[in-house]
């Protein structure tokens, strides 16, 4: 079963503050990346998805990219806000159509 | 939002007891998933479909079973339900392969088993 690590478990920032987070995929295999937001009490929602090694997405203030030599992805947050506070999945497209999800990167901004 | 709607929504039941979990897609998409999310260990497969009865097993499929027999819907049963499959259970669909494509996820369905 693949394994897919999200660091770190959890973020606590103030508002403006830039951050990251990573997520780390076993390299073979490698089919596609994917980025999920997923607000407390509500479903998780896309936000990108990647397949090419190189691979850089932006969708306002955040973006993410993808390494898929070494196995990782950043996703990046600029100058974070209140409502950006949700945890961020990172999941792999498994050869049949699956996803592996990780555990996640709880973030939570103070105003 | 993507036209999906799980029922019910929250249900209390005993261990020992059958219990299906509804997913309904307005968006005619092919392929359906069933997750469930529990505190440590995030999304897990529990089965999928790739068409009109055409379902696999995920990660986590002892103890449940799926049906498909129209596009729109894809049911999960738990054939006698346990304390440990107390969860949230969450539905998503996919247009193509969620490999490389992105899943749209229902509302969730949070089941106690008592």
């Amino acid at each position: 079963i693949l394994n897919v690590e999200q660091s770190p478990q959890s973020l606590h920032v103030q508002e403006g503050d830039s951050t990251n987070f990573t997520c780390s995929f076993p390299s073979s295999n490698f089919y596609a990346l994917h980025w999920y937001r997923w607000e407390t009490a509500k479903s998780p929602e896309a936000l990108f998805v990647m397949t090419l090694n190189g691979d850089e997405k932006k969708k306002g203030r955040i973006s993410a990219t993808l390494n898929t030599k070494e196995g990782y992805s950043y996703l990046y947050i600029k100058g974070s806000q209140p409502e950006d506070s949700a945890t961020y999945l990172c999941a792999l497209g498994g050869s049949q159509g699956n996803l592996i999800f990780g555990k996640g990167t709880k973030l939570s901004v103070k105003p | 939002d993507a036209g999906i709607t799980q029922s019910p929504r929250h249900k209390v039941t005993e261990t020992g007891t059958p219990v299906t979990l509804r997913c309904h897609q307005t968006e005619n998409h092919r392929y359906m998933y069933w997750y469930r999310q529990d505190p440590g260990h995030g999304l897990r497969l529990i089965h999928y479909s790739y068409g009109v009865k055409d379902t696999d097993k995920g990660e986590v499929s002892d103890g449940y079973s799926v049906s498909r027999s129209k596009t729109e819907d894809f049911l999960l049963t738990l054939e006698s339900a346990t304390s440990s499959q107390t969860s949230v259970y969450f539905c998503a669909i996919s247009p193509e392969l969620a490999s490389s494509y992105e899943q749209y996820f229902g509302p969730g369905t949070r089941l106690t088993v008592t």
